[in-house]
């Protein structure tokens, strides 16, 4: 089955500079990559997804790049603001079978904006 | 209604009684899934409802811990004879379409269960 890593489980960085969460997946199969955000005592709430057949995806300040050779994929925010400060999940998914849409979840990283 | 609904939002038990967490999915979803969330650790999947069709149990770490979805609708998670390492939040997701699309999953705000 799919194995999912997300690195780092800790960062911390000042308002205003880029963060950068990596992960990595062990099935080629994977082809949909959704990363949740859970705000402290809330819900996780999907913030952004790529497909295999992109390479790169943006949303304002929100990016997502996938790199399929090497199975790993990266969520990068830039000009931090307070209000990013969550746990965020990243997630592989193969959409040719398996239970519950194939979705498999990295453990999480969770964020600290600096003022 | 509105969005994923979860019941109790906080629920205090001895060890090994029983404990009932209940769902109410998005109307119209097809969709319904239930996962674990341990203190520092990412979402373990539980357990899959698609529509009509057999449940995905793959995820359920035990025989203590069982689902139902009466009517397409509304699921409860039941766990048996709680022991304290099931202390966690369980969260529950729907979505519309499920399995084979990739699609966003919408989730409750949690069962936070406490086993003494």
């Amino acid at each position: 089955g799919e194995n999912v890593e997300q690195h780092p489980s800790t960062l911390s960085v000042q308002e205003g500079d880029s963060a950068v969460i990596k992960c990595t997946y062990s099935d080629s199969a994977s082809n949909y990559f959704p990363w949740y955000k859970q705000e402290l005592g809330k819900r996780p709430q999907l913030i952004i997804d790529i497909r295999s057949n992109v390479g790169e995806k943006k949303d304002q300040r929100i990016a997502v790049t996938l790199n399929k050779t090497a199975k790993h994929f990266s969520l990068h925010i830039t000009e931090t603001q307070p209000e990013d400060s969550a746990v965020y999940f990243c997630a592989a998914s193969s959409t040719s079978g398996g239970g519950a849409d194939g979705l498999t979840f990295g453990k999480g990283t969770h964020l600290i904006i600096q003022p | 209604g509105a969005g994923v609904s979860q019941s109790p939002s906080n629920k205090v038990t001895e060890k090994g009684k029983d404990v009932e967490l209940r769902c109410d999915p998005i109307s119209g979803h097809t969709a319904l899934y239930w996962y674990r969330q341990s203190l520092g650790q990412g979402l373990e999947f539980l357990i899959y409802f698609q529509g009509n069709s057999a449940p995905d149990k793959s995820g359920l770490p035990s025989d203590r811990f069982s689902a139902e979805r009466t009517g397409g609708s509304v699921s409860t998670l039941t766990i048996q004879r709680t022991q304290q390492e099931d202390s966690a939040v369980y969260l529950c997701a729907s979505s519309l379409m499920g399995q084979g699309v990739g699609e966003k999953l919408f989730f409750g705000s949690g069962t936070q269960l406490s086993v003494l």
